[in-house]
């Protein structure tokens, strides 16, 4: 079946734009997560989605990150005025309540 | 203090050796599952196994085979008569409660022709 599918796979960005990244989970997949990896580094956990829930927002670096879920399915990860220390990869999850995470191939963001 | 240790930042082995990637880990929780997930040069993660606390029995898989020991709090990886696809990061995952995941830091592993 589909995995979890993020788009776009790559977004080159000015310092000081929008971004907005996307995420389609699993279909059936209650929970969704966002991660951001940074070159040569270990995962940072961003935010938990329960359906259309957050109930873990903790990981978000600062206001300038937002994320919401609709339908309890694709979930849009925003990142406004972007600064170069938000370079990176961007990963989402989804798994079943409680189940083993799955995870997209990824949106590799360049701020200039 | 949840953590997960992959103290082995990189590791080289030529074809055909065998190897293991080591992961310990902390929690106080008596419930949780560990997993091992394979990050190739293409850049997505891949799942490999889940275990739960209350499973100590080892686990083998082709080639792969994982070592749980609750007394050590080790969940290591051995690849056996590695190759070359089996170059990528690994990264080791604690997940204490119902959903969050604590990641190791991965050891990126290189099997040299």
């Amino acid at each position: 079946g589909a995995g979890v599918s993020q788009s776009p796979s790559n977004k080159v960005t000015e310092k000081g734009k929008d971004v907005e990244l996307r995420c389609d989970p699993i279909s059936g997949h209650t929970a969704l997560y966002w991660y951001r990896q940074s070159l040569g580094q270990g995962l940072e956990f961003l935010i938990y989605f329960q359906g259309n829930s957050a109930p873990d927002k903790s990981g978000l670096p600062s206001d300038r990150f937002s994320a919401e879920r609709t339908g309890g399915s694709v979930s849009t990860l925003t990142i406004q005025r972007t600064q170069q220390e938000d370079s990176a990869v961007y990963l989402c999850a989804s798994s079943p309540l409680q189940g083993t995470q799955y995870f997209g191939p990824g949106t590799r963001l360049t701020v200039l | 203090a949840q953590k997960v240790t992959q103290a082995q930042t990189e590791i080289s082995v030529v074809e055909k050796e065998d190897v293991t990637l080591d992961c310990v880990y902390e929690t106080r929780d008596t419930t949780y599952y560990l997993f091992w997930y394979k990050q190739p040069p293409s850049g997505e993660l891949v799942f490999l196994i889940r275990r739960n606390s209350f499973d100590e029995q080892n686990e083998i898989s082709g080639r792969y085979s994982w070592n749980f020991q609750k007394s050590t709090s080790s969940f290591n990886f051995t690849i056996t008569a590695s190759q070359v696809v089996d170059s990528a990061v690994y990264f080791c995952a604690l997940r204490p409660g119902t959903y969050k995941y604590i990641f190791g830091t991965g050891t990126r592993l290189k099997v040299l022709a």
